[in-house]
């Protein structure tokens, strides 16, 4: 069974300050791992994934994640915060097993504030 | 390149009475997921399908709720005589394939039971 932690419900950050948000993962297989953004009323935007390959993987509007295996981990980042990236941040895994990769299980999201 | 479409974007129901909800998916996509968001919390997968086929429906409750994707037309959501608990947002997603294809979400439907 596979299972995502996303830490802290909600954080907050001052504009311009490093983003971090973070997401821990089980999995018995070797996973897929999303970040995916929501902002109010809307659905889910893919911000980046990690399949194979580089373990450093650069997403859109500036956001970054790292796998880790060893930490079973794949943190978000962007160094500068922006008022627009205020939103709903979901942590997903896929299983990639048999060659195929399906349901994704979501972590329970953090809410993302940027103060001005 | 419409994206995946979703209607009603909102849908109020009483209790007792059946919800449909609908998705089209992005032009080229053959594979509809079905994922639901309760309040403060993150989405829960339910069903995946094919066309005309049902591949894993290990998230879906075992009574009331039945998903459909035909040749023709978009896949359907139905819950029957539906409960204050089923009150969530209801996102379908689609993707090309499933080996190494992300899933593009559309912008849900918002079931409310009074």
């Amino acid at each position: 069974a596979q299972s995502v932690t996303q830490l802290g419900s909600h954080v907050s950050v001052s504009e311009g300050a490093l983003v971090l948000l973070r997401c821990n993962y089980s999995s018995s297989v070797p996973p897929y791992l999303f970040w995916y953004v929501q902002y109010p009323n809307q659905g889910l935007q893919l911000l980046l994934k990690y399949t194979t390959g580089a373990t450093l993987v650069k997403g859109i509007n500036g956001f970054e994640a790292e796998f880790k295996k060893s930490e079973t981990s794949f943190h978000l980042t962007k160094p500068s915060a922006h008022m627009s990236d205020a939103a709903e941040y979901f942590c997903a895994v896929s299983l990639l097993s048999s060659g195929s990769a399906r349901q994704l299980t979501f972590g329970s999201g953090t809410q993302l504030t940027v103060l001005p | 390149n419409a994206g995946v479409m979703q209607n009603p974007r909102h849908l109020v129901r009483r209790r007792g009475q059946e919800a449909r909800l609908r998705c089209s998916p992005m032009k080229g996509h053959s594979h509809v997921y079905w994922y639901r968001q309760l309040p403060e919390e993150g989405l829960k997968f339910m069903v995946y399908l094919q066309k005309e086929n049902i591949i894993d429906e290990s998230g879906m409750p075992k009574e009331r709720f039945s998903a459909e994707f035909p040749k023709e037309g978009p896949s359907i959501l139905r819950i029957q005589q539906v409960v204050r608990g089923d009150s969530a947002a209801y996102f379908c997603a689609s993707s090309r394939g499933t080996v190494n294809y992300e899933q593009y979400f559309g912008p849900g439907t918002r079931l409310t039971v009074t």
